[in-house]
């Protein structure tokens, strides 16, 4: 079946550094790919999709490429902020309906 | 616009117990899954519904059910509770003919807690 891997965390950053969470998957055909994110006590909120090879999701600075060569889909932020510490889940979606998420990755962001 | 609207928030229950958990999806969203969540992991896939009928299922036992209502509201039920089904359970809406290639939008989740 489905299977979506995300690197394990926390993830710990300073302030304005690079972020980078790794993200792969296995699946047949050709799914959508996600990263929702998930604050304290609160349900996941979408933040940036890619439904075809290639194409790139973007959204408040972060950004993920569709890559269908290496089954990633890795997401960025060139500037991380205090506020974007949260639970960032990768997620895959096949054509019958079903989405499959990883286990999430914990990131802290410290002043 | 309201989004995805589910009740209650929390709930406590004793093991053998029966539970049923609302939903409401997005204004305009036809389409309606639940997901538990179980501490420190990610969702996981319960059902979906679409036109009143279920449509996909995960690796659930058939104590856990559901309906899909005309409003396209739905419910999930869980009988004869175990301590492992204490989780927080997600409704999470999508409107593009039953599909979720848009992604999906989530409800704040209901904390239930078996004793």
């Amino acid at each position: 079946g489905d299977s979506v891997t995300q690197m394990e965390g926390p993830v710990t950053l300073s302030e304005e550094a690079f972020l980078t969470i790794n993200c792969t998957y296995t699946a047949t055909g050709y799914p959508s790919l996600f990263w929702y994110v998930q604050y304290p006590g609160e349900g996941l909120q979408l933040l940036l999709k890619a439904t075809k090879a290639d194409d790139k999701g973007s959204n408040k600075g972060f950004e993920a490429t569709y890559r269908k060569e290496t089954t990633s889909f890795h997401l960025e932020k060139g500037s991380v902020q205090v506020s974007d510490s949260a639970v960032y889940f990768c997620a895959l979606s096949d054509r019958a309906g079903k989405s499959t998420f990883g286990d999430g990755t914990t990131l802290t962001v410290k002043p | 616009d309201a989004g995805v609207t589910q009740s209650p928030t929390h709930l406590i229950k004793t093991r053998g117990q029966q539970v049923t958990l609302r939903c409401s999806p997005k204004s305009g969203h036809d389409t309606v899954s639940w997901y538990q969540q179980a501490l420190g992991q990610g969702p996981q896939f319960i059902f979906q519904y679409y036109e009143e009928e279920e449509r996909q299922r995960g690796n659930f036992p058939d104590r856990f059910s559901g309906h899909q209502f005309p409003n396209y509201s739905s419910e999930l039920n869980v009988n004869a509770l175990l301590l492992g089904d204490s989780a927080l359970y997600l409704c999470a809406s999508s409107g593009i003919a039953g599909t979720d290639l848009e992604g999906y939008t989530f409800g704040s989740g209901t904390r239930l807690t078996v004793v």
